[in-house]
């Protein structure tokens, strides 16, 4: 069964840092894409960051380029979200998603249980 | 960025009805558009992929269609399970953007 199990959520001030984790099971790890996804209380959802499989290629979006550092360690199969001067606009649920194995695979499946960063003084 | 839209935000309907939700993208997607369902509290599930490819295990109640810019996504007799959160979301190029969402809801 494919798995993902975020960790390392909680609750930190303003300017703050925070890593978060995967962990995947079920599948090559090392040959899919990984893409972050959040969702801020009641509202939609949004891309955050992508990694393909080898580490060679990530992707940001603009709102935290700058701030936050995907990647990965395969040998662990593990995903990683690196957050750095965290805003209070970041506090959301933050998905570890697996991504496709191929170029155009893009679609999201599965999707972890999700866990909450709440950024608040 | 593309930016995508939905229609309606929300819709309340009858078990056994035909629904049908739409999506359009700002720009050409061509075909990289995916559908997910959310229950309260949970995670997004994919429903559908690549326009109108039906993910397994998904009832075949759901379909969908589209390319380009116009994307609909249909439920085609609504059951109990369904009344949920809907969302498409265009995987052409990054930042791969989301629909805001429609609600289903129990007329």
């Amino acid at each position: 069964e494919v798995q993902l199990v975020e960790s390392g959520g909680g609750l930190v001030q303003p300017g703050g840092s925070l890593r978060l984790s995967c962990a995947a099971s079920g599948f090559s790890f090392s040959s899919y894409w990984m893409h972050w996804v959040r969702q801020a209380p009641g509202k939609g959802l949004v891309w955050v960051s992508r990694i393909i499989g080898d580490e060679s290629v990530t992707s940001y979006a603009d709102s935290v380029k700058g701030r936050f550092t995907i990647s990965r360690d395969n040998a662990k199969n593990t995903l990683y979200l690196q957050m750095k001067s965290l805003r209070p606009e970041d506090t959301a649920v933050y998905y570890c998603v697996r991504g496709g194995s191929s170029l155009g695979e893009n679609w999201f499946d599965p999707w972890g249980q999700g866990t909450l960063v709440s950024v608040s003084s | 960025d593309i930016q995508m839209t939905q229609s309606p935000s929300s819709l309340s309907a009858s078990v056994g009805d035909r629904v049908t939700i739409t999506c359009r993208a700002s720009q050409s997607v061509s075909t990289y558009l995916n559908w997910y369902q959310q229950k309260p509290g949970k995670a997004p599930q994919l429903l559908i992929y690549a326009a109108s490819s039906l993910r397994s295990g998904v009832p075949s109640r759901f379909s969908a269609s589209g390319s380009g810019t116009h994307f609909t996504l249909t439920i085609s007799s609504l059951q109990p399970e369904d009344f949920e959160t809907y969302y498409c979301q265009q995987s052409y190029s990054t930042p791969f953007t989301f629909g805001p969402g429609t609600k289903v809801d129990i007329k």
